[in-house]
C-alpha cells in the first residue's frame, strides 16, 4: 500500500504570511493527489484535485504542485478565515483514496 | 445543489453491528460519473477511507475494514448504506458519507476526488 506523509503536522502563521505544506507518498502516484480543508466541526471540503487543480469557487491564494511523490500545498497569504486543518488524499487505479495525516494550521 | 444526509443510531453497543444510511437530494446515486463512498473520522484524529459502492453494485473496501464492512445501494430511494460489524470503541467516530467524481479514459483513472459530503453524525460504540 502507498504511504503518505504530510508535514508539519501544525503550524502557526501570522496574517498574510505564506504557508506551504508537504505530502511525500512512498512510491511515484503521478499527479493523483488531491487536497480538503477541514474546519472544527464541519465536514472536509475540496480545494485542489489532480495536483494542482482549484475547485471552482476556491479562492486563487490556494494553489497546489508536484508530481511523482513530492507535492506542496500552499496558501499565498494566510487569512483567518483558513484557520483549519488540511489533509492531503491519494488515489490509484481502482480507484482507493486514502488520506495523509493532516496539517492543523493556527493563526500566531 | 447535490446534498448528502448520514442517518441513524448515534450509540451502538460493542459487538454489535453499527448501520448507516445516506440519502442523496439533488443527484442520483444511478449516476455514471460517480462512486458513493463512506469515510470515518475518530475524535481529534484524521481522516479514514472506509470505501465505497458504484451503481453497479461493484465496491472498494479500506483492507484494514474489509472484512467487517458492507456497503449497499439501493437506486429506488437514492440512497447507500454501510455496515460494520464487530465493533469496538476503536470504531467511535464521525461517520460521513461523500460523492467521489471519477473520470476514465480506456479504463484508467484519470482523476477522483471526494466533491461533494454529508454533514457526518457520531456514533459512539459503547455499553
Amino acid at each position: 500500500d502507498i504511504q503518505m506523509t504530510q508535514s508539519p503536522s501544525s503550524l502557526s502563521a501570522s496574517v498574510g504570511d505564506r504557508v506551504t505544506i508537504t505530502c511525500q507518498a512512498s512510491q511515484d502516484i503521478s499527479n493523483y493527489l488531491n487536497w480538503y480543508q477541514q474546519k472544527p466541526g464541519k465536514a472536509p471540503k475540496l480545494l485542489i484535485y489532480d495536483a494542482s487543480n482549484l475547485e471552482t469557487g476556491v479562492p486563487s491564494r490556494f494553489s497546489g504542485s508536484g508530481s511523482g511523490t513530492d507535492f506542496t500545498f500552499t496558501i499565498s497569504s494566510l487569512q483567518p478565515e483558513d484557520i483549519a486543518t488540511y489533509y492531503c488524499q491519494q488515489y490509484d487505479n481502482l480507484p482507493r483514496l486514502t488520506f495523509g495525516g493532516g496539517t492543523k494550521v493556527e493563526i500566531k | 445543489q447535490v446534498q448528502l444526509q448520514e442517518s441513524g443510531p448515534g450509540l451502538v453497543k460493542p459487538s454489535e453491528t453499527l448501520s448507516l444510511t445516506c440519502t442523496v437530494s439533488g443527484g442520483s446515486v444511478s449516476s455514471g460519473s460517480y462512486y458513493w463512498s463512506w469515510i470515518r473520522q475518530p475524535p481529534g484524529k484524521g481522516l479514514e477511507w472506509i470505501g465505497y459502492i458504484y451503481y453497479s453494485g461493484s465496491t472498494n473496501y479500506n483492507p484494514s475494514l474489509k472484512s467487517r464492512v458492507t456497503i449497499s445501494v439501493d437506486t429506488s430511494k437514492n440512497q447507500f448504506s454501510l455496515k460494520l460489524s464487530s465493533v469496538t470503541a476503536a470504531d467511535t467516530a464521525v461517520y460521513y458519507c461523500a460523492r467521489v467524481f471519477v473520470r476514465q479514459h480506456f479504463g484508467v483513472v484519470v482523476t477522483a476526488h471526494n466533491d461533494y459530503w454529508g454533514q457526518g453524525t457520531l456514533v459512539t460504540v459503547s455499553s
